[in-house]
């Protein structure tokens, strides 16, 4: 069964505190993107990218960053976490090219304190 | 800037009601529209439609899109109480990425 994994289902973290989110997909997905969801909001894009070492801001990426060393993990990093980042964090992947058919993660929950 | 509107924000229905979701768009290049259901975690897919005027259908879920009034919508028949959740409407425009732009959601409460 094709797979995202979030590393983590719930985080709380402090302020000023740098926070790793980890999502790794095995299904040799070329696409693979960070999204966060807030009620009344539906998801909205981070940051994704197309290739290893490659990415690309999403809508939000103010105060985000991602990495991406390697084709099965994109990494998603607030370099100083805010309340207002308390949020549910989901990844995705897609093949390319694709009209669609992204799988999504379980998403993390993230509470910022 | 590509943008997608759901309609209603949220539903209470019974069960055995039939509802309509409504979900518009502007998008840059036009490739598709998907439909998702969200629960208590990862969104599950439910269609993708690329083209107009051709119904997709599972069971007691159907959707169909409008390429020329950029809307489509998902119906759902004889709701049953497992029919609650989010439901996530998403285009797909641009560059072959694959970058989904989503509404804001419907919450479907149906009541026994």
């Amino acid at each position: 069964d094709v797979k995202v994994t979030q590393s983590s289902r719930y985080l709380v973290k402090r302020t000023g505190e740098k926070v790793f989110l980890e999502c790794v997909q095995d299904m040799d997905h070329e696409n693979m993107f960070w999204y966060r969801q807030d009620p009344g909001l539906g998801l909205r894009l981070i940051y994704f990218s197309y290739d290893v070492k490659m990415k690309e801001k999403g809508d939000i990426p103010e105060g985000y960053s991602v990495s991406r060393e390697k084709k099965e993990r994109f990494s998603l990093i607030l370099e100083s976490a805010s309340t207002n980042q308390t949020s549910m964090y989901l990844c995705a992947s897609s093949s390319s090219p694709s009209p669609g058919g992204y799988t999504f993660g379980s998403g993390t929950r993230l509470t910022v304190v | 800037e590509d943008k997608v509107v759901q309609s209603p924000l949220s539903l209470v229905v019974h069960e055995g009601d039939t509802v309509t979701l409504n979900c518009s768009y502007e998008v840059t290049n036009f490739r598709s529209l998907l439909w998702y259901k969200q629960e208590k975690k990862a969104p599950t897919f439910l269609f993708m439609l690329t083209s107009s005027g051709i119904e997709k259908k599972s069971g007691r879920l159907s959707s169909i899109l409008d390429k020329k009034e950029l809307f489509s919508i998902l119906n759902i028949t004889a709701t049953q109480t497992g029919d609650s959740a989010v439901y996530l409407c998403a285009v797909v425009g641009g560059t072959s990425y694959g970058k989904l732009t989503f509404g804001q959601g419907t919450i479907l409460t149906v009541h026994p």
